[in-house]
């Protein structure tokens, strides 16, 4: 089963604009992680943000966690064309060292 | 490094065929998985490993095989292939004492007729 939703599906901004994408959860994690997957290629590693903190940041990204609300935020600042992919949360919990779960993931489109 | 490697790129297979994907990594991880990637839905895990010699079961193992002999390699079977096997592939790698990024090789895109 999918751990996680996202919201919104899908984005479509224009360049140098902001996007934000949401990633809801529903048992208790360790750490939440974000990816981004470019057009039929694999996923690349954005931030990881442990169950112990807030907020992180990474260049252009800032990913904020809500372990009471069991939510997380993926914000791009902004934005470039080349930002245009899927991004997906995933969640790791418990005793499931590895074991990653899944959102559905947020299609982002940034226009030149 | 090469990273995470994966063959083939694309398969087509008929139902009933078997097959194996091939997975190898060349960062000395000793945590290694398989994802697939079904049209509209994230990444559903089928198996991992934890080192040489250990795999289990992940969310959607029916169907599938693995096995670990080597640090490097953690090759996926398809025992008889179903079309609801039809789907993208992708094995993952990752250092044991997390937590720590995991590294997708590129996907095998397979197709079951």
């Amino acid at each position: 089963s999918q751990q996680g939703e996202e919201d919104p599906q899908a984005l479509s901004i224009q360049e140098g604009e902001n996007a934000t994408m949401n990633c809801s959860y529903k048992t208790s994690i360790n750490n939440l992680q974000w990816y981004r997957q470019n057009s039929g290629r694999g996923l690349v590693h954005l931030i990881l943000i442990r169950s112990n903190e807030r907020e992180k940041h990474s260049g252009r990204l800032r990913v904020t966690l809500d372990t009471s609300k069991k939510s997380s935020s993926l914000l791009i600042t902004a934005s470039r064309a080349a930002d245009t992919a899927s991004y997906f949360c995933a969640t790791e919990g418990g005793t499931s060292y590895g074991k990653l779960t899944f959102g559905q993931g947020t299609i982002l489109t940034v226009h030149p | 490094n090469a990273g995470v490697t994966q063959t083939p790129k694309f398969q087509v297979l008929k139902t009933g065929q078997s097959m194996t994907l091939q997975c190898a990594q060349d960062m000395n991880h000793e945590y290694m998985s398989w994802y697939r990637q079904d049209p509209g839905m994230g990444l559903r895990l089928i198996h991992y490993s934890v080192g040489a010699g250990i795999t289990d079961q992940g969310e959607v193992p029916n169907g599938y095989n693995v096995s670990r002999s080597t640090t490097e390699d953690f090759p996926l079977r398809l025992l008889s292939a179903a079309p609801s096997q039809t789907s993208v592939y992708f094995c993952a790698s990752t250092r044991l004492a997390g937590p720590n990024e995991q590294f997708f090789g590129p996907g095998t895109r397979l197709t079951v007729l």
